[in-house]
């Protein structure tokens, strides 16, 4: 079935460890996204990427790094410089159409990280 | 920066009732969408309404939008239980990636 899959689902941390969260998607989209989840702020862009090799910051991207070197994968990695990094991560994608690529995001199931 | 911005916060009601969200925006948009969130899940895409559109159907969702007063509504009609979720608007800032609300909380109760 096309979807997308994160991984892992749960995810525990010590303060000043990276960590990267997985993000592979199987529809031939060629956008993709990261979005932070607190409780109570809704949904906060961190990057995006609308082609292989290219990526741009979004709202709240100090603190995370990105990686676009396949269509189909879109890592995101938590660095030790993130200050507050316990939040739930969605990543997402989305066609391209005549170059409005914000039509409908289609979204995997999350990650939720924990600083220990 | 928060595109979408929903209300009430929080809303419950009974099975069979109808429920209204409602989404306000800031700058001006090439589509509107919204989606819900079951807890603890990613979101799922509900209807997407373009901007020179003024209402679409799709099921028991009715959703309008008015661009002069950069608002849109979501209309759940005869809820059910399983309809208990958030439900997020999001907006276009024309040619960038969705910008999120902070959602409307809905609970149905039999």
């Amino acid at each position: 079935d096309g979807g997308i899959t994160q991984s892992p689902k749960y995810l525990f941390r010590k303060e000043g460890q990276n960590v990267t969260l997985s993000c592979e998607q199987n529809l031939n989209h060629d956008a993709m996204y990261w979005y932070r989840q607190d409780p109570g702020q809704g949904l906060r862009l961190i990057y995006y990427s609308q082609i292989v090799n290219d990526f741009q910051k979004g709202d709240i991207a100090e603190g995370y790094s990105v990686s676009r070197e396949k269509k189909e994968s879109f890592p995101l990695t938590v660095t030790s410089a993130q200050k507050n990094p316990t939040a739930f991560y969605l990543c997402a994608s989305s066609t391209r159409r005549e170059g409005v690529h914000t039509g409908e995001l289609f979204f995997g199931e999350g990650s939720r990280l924990t600083v220990l | 920066s928060q595109q979408g911005e929903e209300d009430p916060q929080a809303l419950s009601i009974q099975e069979g009732e109808n429920a209204t969200m409602n989404c306000s925006y800031k700058t001006s948009i090439n589509n509107l969408q919204w989606y819900r969130q079951n807890s603890g899940r990613g979101l799922v895409h509900l209807i997407l309404i373009r901007s020179n559109e003024r209402e679409k159907h799709s099921g028991r969702l009715r959703v309008t939008l008015d661009t002069s007063k950069k608002s849109s509504s979501l209309l759940i009609t005869a809820s059910r239980a399983a309809d208990t979720a958030s439900y997020f608007c999001a907006t276009d800032e024309k040619g960038t990636a969705l910008i999120f609300g902070k959602g409307t909380t809905l609970s149905v109760s039999s």
